[in-house]
């Protein structure tokens, strides 16, 4: 079956770094997803991504994180210059997109960033 | 956003039955009920939904009251692999699909 997969697992920085999360959606998948998950708190909406362009993005995306699909298969969220509030676990997702209020969203296993 | 209401917590015995309800008073009638839940330590994972009538699948089932302001998803033989948190979402209108999680239900299954 068809999965989302992210890179890295775990990544560790130290705090004002740049780093990058590696997502690569479901291949016939049009629409994408970040999410992040703080300990112990609940999932919270990032950004969508549709047709190279952002879609929709909540508050906490401002202008530190960015959103690339820089070829046909990855998707990436950057975060220009990380603040230990950043720590979190960061879910991609995709879906296929035919039908929006149906389509069921697939989630990667997700990326625990860790700001030291 | 879109608004539901859950349960804390449930508990249930492993290979009985289990009702996990949800309120969702302020749903239209165009919305879809969506069923995510969260193993330990994973991503969100898809279960079921439904518009208006009852669903199956191999997961689980849903049941939507008539009125659709509330739904109870069933799994019907409790596993201990069931044991993560259940969330019930409704896209609320928005057109690119966004889910908005709330603090779900916690289910825990005993041997």
């Amino acid at each position: 079956e068809p999965e989302v997969t992210q890179t890295p697992s775990h990544q560790v920085t130290q705090m004002g770094q740049e780093v990058i999360l590696r997502c690569v959606p479901i291949s016939n998948h049009l629409y994408f997803y970040w999410y992040r998950q703080i300990l112990g708190q609940k999932v919270e909406f990032l950004v969508s991504f549709y047709n190279n362009e952002i879609s929709e993005k909540s508050e906490i995306f401002d202008d530190q994180f960015s959103v690339e699909r820089p070829d046909g298969s990855n998707f990436t969220l950057k975060i220009r210059s990380t603040k230990l509030e950043d720590s979190a676990m960061y879910f991609c997702a995709s879906k296929e997109g035919r039908v929006s209020l149906t389509d069921t969203q697939y989630f990667g296993p997700g990326t625990r960033l860790t700001v030291l | 956003d879109a608004k539901t209401t859950q349960p804390n917590s449930m508990e249930s015995n492993e290979e009985e039955p289990v009702h996990l309800p949800c309120n969702h008073s302020t749903i239209s009638g165009t919305d879809y009920i969506h069923w995510y839940r969260q193993l330990p330590s994973q991503g969100p994972e898809y279960v079921i939904h439904g518009l208006t009538s009852n669903v199956n699948n191999r997961m689980a089932s849903l049941a939507i009251a008539e009125d659709r302001k509330s739904s109870t998803l069933i799994l019907h033989r409790a596993t201990l692999r069931d044991a993560a948190v259940y969330y019930c979402i409704f896209p609320g209108g928005t057109s690119y699909g966004k889910l908005t999680f709330g603090q779900g239900t916690i289910l825990t299954v005993h041997p």
